[in-house]
């Protein structure tokens, strides 16, 4: 069984640009998570999805996020315009059912210059 | 407000000692609890979780943990670190309706 995937695996962009990063998750997983990861903290939330409804942004700072989930698989997490306290990883993730454990993919770390 | 700590920020431990790691959490009810760990460029991996009976779990790669109500405590334990241990471990709570808090992480060094 294939794991989520996310692509481009990393990304180097100049500041002011605009950015995207996509997400597969595991076949028949309703709930896709995209998290944030700075360097030496945990994950933090920033959106979540049931199919293709978008159930928790409130930590997206939505005046340069968005994401969207066509159809309720793939997911896309766009910037726009970057900034350099957006460097981070970029985590998706995605569950089959309430509180059961996340899958991960592998992340892609941006760096903003 | 929920919330996950972790007081250990670096532990450095020698090969084939025991191991533990520490994570308390903040939450009015019991929350489903979760170890993750994370090696260098990779996403997060389930060790173990606990949702409710038996509060000794195990879980993968020889770890466990234990959860006490009492501390609002859920410690992650291993007797004998091999050196494939050397990662970043994560401790996280799920709260209803699929939201998760993770603390900000223990890196583990292993020694030969």
């Amino acid at each position: 069984e294939a794991g989520v995937v996310q692509s481009p695996r990393y990304k180097i962009i100049e500041k002011k640009q605009p950015v995207a990063f996509w997400c597969n998750p595991i076949s028949g997983h309703n709930t896709l998570y995209w998290y944030r990861q700075n360097l030496g903290q945990g994950p933090e939330l920033l959106i979540r999805y049931e199919n293709e409804e978008a159930v928790d942004d409130s930590q997206l700072p939505k005046d340069r996020f968005s994401a969207e989930r066509l159809k309720g698989v793939d997911s896309t997490l766009k910037i726009q315009p970057a900034e350099l306290g957006d460097s981070a990883v970029y985590l998706c993730a995605s569950s089959l059912a309430t509180n059961e454990k996340l899958f991960f993919g592998s992340g892609t770390q941006l760096s903003v210059l | 407000a929920q919330s996950v700590t972790q007081p250990d920020i670096h532990i450095t431990v020698s090969e084939g000692a025991s191991l533990e790691l520490r994570c308390n959490y903040s939450y009015g009810a019991t929350p489903y609890l979760f170890w993750y760990v994370q090696s260098p460029g990779q996403g997060l991996q389930l060790l173990l979780k606990y949702f409710s009976g038996d509060t000794l779990v195990q879980g993968i790669k020889g770890f466990e943990a234990e959860f006490k109500r009492s501390q609002s405590s859920f410690n992650l334990r291993k007797p004998s670190v091999h050196w494939s241990d050397a990662a970043e471990y994560f401790c996280a709570v799920g709260v209803g309706g699929n939201q998760f808090y993770f603390g900000t992480g223990t890196s583990l060094t292993v020694i030969p």
